[in-house]
């Protein structure tokens, strides 16, 4: 167990859609990561969020947000939908300084 | 652009016998590389890392080796166990950048054949 909760495991919504995934870093952790895992591909980097205010930008769609909430949660927001959205979504944490991450178990999302 | 390449994305390996996964990267920036497993419906679990001062890393059964000149790391893996059975995802960044993001290959499918 890294100590990253994320929610929902799974999800499946139609497209033109909008979903959030929650992540919930380690305890103490003040970076937040999130990753796109699709079929073939290896992680991408999607953004970084920081103590609440975003650090870096990855390959992340203008379709998608993020944001890092007070209490160090995190939120990924993906709009309206489309079939290659379809994704394992992983949330990643550090405490910033350290440069090993490590990472929640995913959100599998399926877009129909 | 991949800036961090797992040219092999499968390899059998015999229990027992030396696994060695290859991963190379174009960044010269990258001054450390973390290994990561990961499972089929779990998230990828960290193995270990090297940094760019070191040539080589050592923990238990896995040693990561770092060639910068050839742009080149290996994670070997004896004696090879069943529960070796993996993903193994290569991923390197540069500390200088400030956000300690990774790049990660696309992995190499590991079966260790009992």
């Amino acid at each position: 167990d890294s100590g990253v909760t994320q929610t929902p495991k799974h999800l499946i919504t139609a497209t033109g859609q909008r979903v959030t995934l929650r992540c919930s870093p380690r305890s103490g952790d003040l970076s937040v990561y999130w990753y796109q895992q699709s079929l073939d591909q290896g992680l991408q980097f999607l953004i970084q969020y920081y103590n609440g205010e975003e650090r870096a930008k990855g390959n992340i769609l203008e379709r998608f947000s993020a944001q890092q909430f007070p209490d160090l949660h995190s939120e990924l927001n993906l709009s309206s939908l489309e079939l290659g959205d379809s994704a394992l979504y992983f949330c990643a944490s550090t405490r910033g300084g350290g440069n090993t991450i490590y990472f929640g178990e995913g959100s599998w999302l399926t877009v129909v | 652009d991949q800036q961090v390449k797992q040219n092999s994305p499968s390899l059998s390996v015999q229990e027992g016998r030396i696994s060695i996964l290859n991963c190379d990267y174009t960044n010269s920036m990258f001054d450390y590389f973390l290994w990561y497993k990961k499972y089929p419906a779990e998230g990828p679990t960290f193995l270990i890392s090297i940094s760019s001062i070191k040539d080589k890393n050592e923990d238990g059964r896995f040693t990561v080796f770092l060639n910068k000149s050839a742009k080149h790391l290996s994670l070997h893996i004896v004696p090879s166990q069943p529960g070796d059975s993996a993903v193994y995802f290569c991923a390197a960044g540069n500390s200088g950048a400030g956000s300690y993001q990774l790049t990660f290959g696309k992995g190499t499918k590991l079966s260790v054949i009992p």
